[in-house]
This record gives structure tokens, C-alpha cells and sequence, in this order.
């Protein structure tokens, strides 16, 4: 079964605004990882966290994790229209396990 | 960041025929390949790995019959869709990793979006 579950399944802001997304699993893991895919397109990697990791950053982006509640957060700052996709965290045991995804749409 | 790429990016058959996919990495050698299937506003579903070299691995309820898989060397994976039928209708999503798959990170291709009439 699906390891990870997302929250919200969708989301809209307003540009400039914060987003942030939940993902949840239930196995432990080695790593977590998040994707974003454009709707009909592939998935594009975004952050890569490990298990021994509680945060890290990229950019715009901020990744937390929290192996004690199996959870994990990605926040995306000052918004931008151009970050509308679907996001996916993806859990890494033996093997790479998708969470159902959430639709962000950033209105302008 | 590495690149994974597919051909072709998408196809229209008829049913009853056989179509393959391909799936490359184009600046890195891939020692693990991974095919998933996602069905509009679902997620990923694994469907098999394939190492280098040797057969590939099926998850549960994917035929292995009918989705041939073939990963003849380190940057090069097939996936052919054989005696095509409207419900395998889907896109196909291909991925590698270069390293250790349970620790590095997994890149994906563009996907493939594969109709059967």
C-alpha cells in the first residue's frame, strides 16, 4: 500500500504567499524525498532528506522531517504562479514509495 | 542534476499491438532503473526494477508477460508494452539511480503517454 499521505490533497494561495504541504508515513525510512510534476509531465526532483536529518533548505524551499511523528513538511516561500504543479513526497525504504500528491495552484 | 530521458514522449496504437518505450541516462551510468505507471490525478505506482545485466522485478499484480522489460546496459532501459489493450492506457515514468538505490537520489524521465485506441 501507498506509504505516504499528503495534506492538503489541495491547496491555493495568492502569490507571495507561503505554502506548505504535510506528508506522513508509516515505515521507517532512509530517506524522504519531494517531487514536483507540471501537470503531464515528469516528476523533477526538489530535496533529498536523510533520516538522520531534521531540516535543510534549497532556495525558496524548506524541507522538515520528523522521524519520532513519521512526518515530514515542505514549505515554499514568497510563492511564485510558476510553482502550480502537483507535489510529491516520496519515502525511501526498500524502496521508493509515493505519497498521493498535493495540488498547489499560486493565483496572481 | 542528472538526466533521464524517453522516447518517444507519447504514442497512439491500436489494440492488439506491441509498443516499446525507451529510457535513458544520458550523464551518468544507472545501476538501477525503476518503471511506474500514473493514472490522471493519481499518484506513481511502482511497477518493476530492473538492474543492469540481469531480469527485472515485478511488483505484485504487474505482468511480467506484458510488460517486457529490458535493461541490456547502464543507460539503457526498455519497457515494451506487448498485445496493448485500451486499459493499459497510462503514462509510463522511468527512472534511475546511479548509486545505491536505497540512499541516493532517484531521477526521473518525462514520462510517456501511451493511448491505445
Amino acid at each position: 500500500s501507498q506509504q505516504g499521505e499528503e495534506d492538503p490533497q489541495a491547496l491555493s494561495i495568492q502569490e507571495g504567499e507561503n505554502a506548505t504541504m504535510n506528508c506522513s508515513y508509516k515505515t521507517s525510512i532512509n530517506n524522504l524525498q519531494w517531487y514536483r510534476q507540471n501537470s503531464g509531465r515528469g516528476l523533477v526532483h526538489l530535496i533529498l532528506i536523510r533520516s538522520n536529518e531534521r531540516e535543510k533548505h534549497s532556495g525558496r524551499l524548506r524541507v522538515t522531517l520528523d522521524t519520532s511523528k513519521k512526518s515530514s513538511s515542505l514549505l515554499i516561500t514568497a510563492s511564485r504562479a510558476a510553482d502550480t504543479a502537483s507535489y510529491f513526497c516520496a519515502t525511501r525504504g526498500s524502496r521508493l514509495t509515493f505519497g498521493e500528491g498535493t495540488q498547489l495552484t499560486v493565483n496572481p | 542534476g542528472a538526466v533521464v530521458s524517453q522516447h518517444p514522449s507519447w504514442v497512439i496504437c491500436k489494440s492488439g499491438t506491441s509498443v516499446k518505450i525507451e529510457c535513458r541516462s544520458l550523464d551518468f551510468q544507472a545501476t538501477t532503473m525503476f518503471w511506474y505507471r500514473q493514472f490522471p490525478k493519481q499518484s506513481l505506482m511502482l511497477m518493476a526494477t530492473s538492474n543492469e545485466g540481469s531480469k527485472a522485478t515485478y511488483e505484485q499484480g504487474v505482468e511480467k508477460d506484458k510488460f517486457l522489460i529490458n535493461h541490456a546496459s547502464l543507460t539503457l532501459s526498455t519497457l515494451t508494452v506487448t498485445s496493448a489493450h485500451p486499459e493499459d492506457s497510462s503514462f509510463y515514468i522511468c527512472s534511475a539511480v546511479s548509486g545505491v538505490p536505497s540512499t541516493d537520489t532517484q531521477y526521473f524521465g518525462p514520462g510517456t503517454r501511451l493511448t491505445v485506441l
